[in-house]
């Protein structure tokens, strides 16, 4: 079985400051990666997704994540943010035969300020 | 494009009652899965539904079950409520079992069991 753990439950940022959201997992077998978002009163939406490839992957909104496999990390990063990205985050994994299985972590909260 | 449209937005409920929750899927997807969110938490997998049959389950117990029609609409059944399942359920859908690798989230029921 797998596991999820995102590091830090809240993130507090400035407007236009960097941000990176830590996520590492644990799983006997291959993994493909996710990073959801949840805005206010909204579902969740796919921000971007590794399945294979190369392991740098972006977002069409600034976001981008590397795959680590030596480290088991999806981390996940923007250069600079907008109030708009104020929201919660929510790293996940499916083992590579259990499409649309997902296991979730605990989520980051990111708030953006002025 | 219709999205993925849950019903009831919000309920209360007494323990040992049972409920009933529903999602219509997006156009043109065959799959639904359902998670639960408890407050402060990210999804947990409860069950997902692949053309009217069952197609992998979480841990929960036996007093959560599913369906799926025709239509792959779905709903989901919660017996003797009890204190805990208070929270944010979730029905995604995607196409073929989830297997481009991205999956489309309702708003979610909110579920309170006093």
């Amino acid at each position: 079985a797998q596991s999820v753990t995102q590091l830090d439950s809240q993130v507090p940022v400035f407007e236009e400051a960097p941000v990176e959201l830590r996520c590492n997992y644990s799983s006997s077998v291959s993994v493909y990666l996710f990073w959801y978002v949840q805005y206010p009163n909204q579902g969740l939406q796919l921000l971007l997704k590794y399945l294979s490839g190369s392991t740098l992957v972006e977002s069409i909104n600034g976001f981008e994540a590397e795959f680590n496999k030596s480290q088991t990390s999806f981390h996940l990063r923007k250069p600079s943010v907008h109030i708009s990205d104020t929201a919660e985050y929510f790293c996940a994994v499916s083992e590579s035969d259990s499409w649309g299985k997902l296991q979730f972590g605990a989520g980051t909260q990111v708030v953006v300020t002025p | 494009e219709t999205g993925v449209t849950q019903s009831p937005t919000h309920l209360i409920k007494t323990r040992g009652q049972q409920v009933t929750l529903r999602c219509s899927s997006q156009s043109g997807h065959n799959t639904v899965s359902w998670y639960q969110q408890a407050l402060g938490q990210g999804p947990q997998f409860i069950f997902q539904y692949y053309r009217e049959e069952e197609n992998g389950r979480g841990n929960f117990p036996p007093r959560f079950s599913g369906l799926q029609f025709p239509n792959y609409s779905s709903e989901l059944n919660v017996n003797a409520l009890e204190l805990d399942d208070s929270a944010l359920y979730l029905c995604a859908s995607s196409p073929d079992r989830g297997r481009t690798g991205e999956l489309f989230f309702g708003e979610g029921s909110r579920l309170t069991v006093l």
